[in-house]
C-alpha cells in the first residue's frame, strides 16, 4: 500500500510568483486536506477536498486555491507570493470526509519565498 | 471555538527518564483527541488517539496519554525516553463535521544521553 506522497520536496520562489504543490492521496482515499505549518509553529488547515469538490476551509485567503482529481490526488496553488508564505505545507488523507476518520500526513514540501 | 495549547515548548530530559507533554484543549463539545510526532524534516505521525470510551489511551513507541474531561487536558507521557524520540509532538483537536485537525503549537522533546 503506497503512502501519502507530495512533490516537490523543496521549492524556492520569489515574491509575487505562483507555485503548485502535488499531492497523491493513499489507496482507497478520497479525501485531501492541505495544512500550513510555519517554522515554529502547529499546522494551519488550508482546506480539505472531498470527491473533487471543496469541503471546508481554514482562514487563508482566495489566492490559496485547490483542485482535486478523479483518481483523488490534488494540488494547491499560491499565487502572489508572499514571504510569509514560507513554510512546509502538508497533504494528509483519508478514507472518509466529516468527522472522524484517521488523516494520514505526506513529508511535506518546503517553500521558501524570497 | 475549539483550540488546543500545548503549555511547553522545550522539554529536555535524560534517557530512560520519564517525560510528559502537556497539553489542554478548550471546546464546548465532545472532542476527539489525538497527539502527532513528527521527526526532523518529515510529516506527521499519529502517536495516539481519543475517541471515546477509556480515558487511558495506549499508543505506538510506548507512549500513552490520559483524557481528563473535568481539567479538559490530554496530556502525553513515556515511564522511559529514548534517544530516538528526539522530535516536535503536537496535540491536535478535530473541528467540526469537516474533520480537520487543530493543532498546538508543538512541543520539541530533546532527549539526552
Amino acid at each position: 500500500e503506497t503512502g501519502v506522497t507530495q512533490s516537490p520536496t523543496h521549492l524556492i520562489k520569489t515574491r509575487g510568483q505562483q507555485v503548485t504543490l502535488r499531492c497523491s492521496s493513499q489507496s482507497g482515499h478520497n479525501t485531501v486536506s492541505w495544512y500550513q505549518q510555519a517554522l515554529g509553529q502547529g499546522p494551519q488547515f488550508i482546506f480539505q477536498y472531498y470527491r473533487e469538490e471543496e469541503n471546508g476551509r481554514g482562514n487563508f485567503p482566495p489566492r490559496f486555491s485547490g483542485l482535486q482529481f478523479p483518481n483523488y490526488s490534488s494540488e494547491l496553488n499560491v499565487n502572489a507570493l508572499e514571504l510569509d508564505d514560507s513554510a512546509l505545507y502538508l497533504c494528509a488523507s483519508s478514507p472518509l470526509a466529516g468527522g472522524y476518520n484517521e488523516q494520514f500526513f505526506g513529508p511535506g514540501t518546503r517553500l521558501t519565498v524570497l | 471555538a475549539q483550540s488546543v495549547t500545548q503549555l511547553d515548548s522545550q522539554v529536555p530530559v535524560f534517557e530512560e527518564a520519564p517525560v510528559e507533554l502537556r497539553c489542554n484543549y478548550s471546546s464546548s463539545v465532545s472532542v476527539y483527541l489525538f497527539w502527532y510526532v513528527q521527526y526532523p524534516n518529515q510529516g506527521l505521525q499519529l502517536l495516539l488517539k481519543y475517541l471515546s470510551g477509556s480515558t487511558l489511551v495506549k499508543g505506538i513507541n510506548g507512549f500513552e496519554a490520559e483524557f481528563n474531561k473535568s481539567q479538559t487536558s490530554f496530556h502525553l507521557r513515556k515511564p522511559s525516553v529514548h534517544i530516538s524520540d528526539t522530535a516536535e509532538y503536537f496535540c491536535a483537536v478535530i473541528r467540526g463535521s469537516q474533520g480537520n485537525l487543530i493543532f498546538g503549537k508543538g512541543t520539541k522533546l530533546s532527549v539526552k544521553p
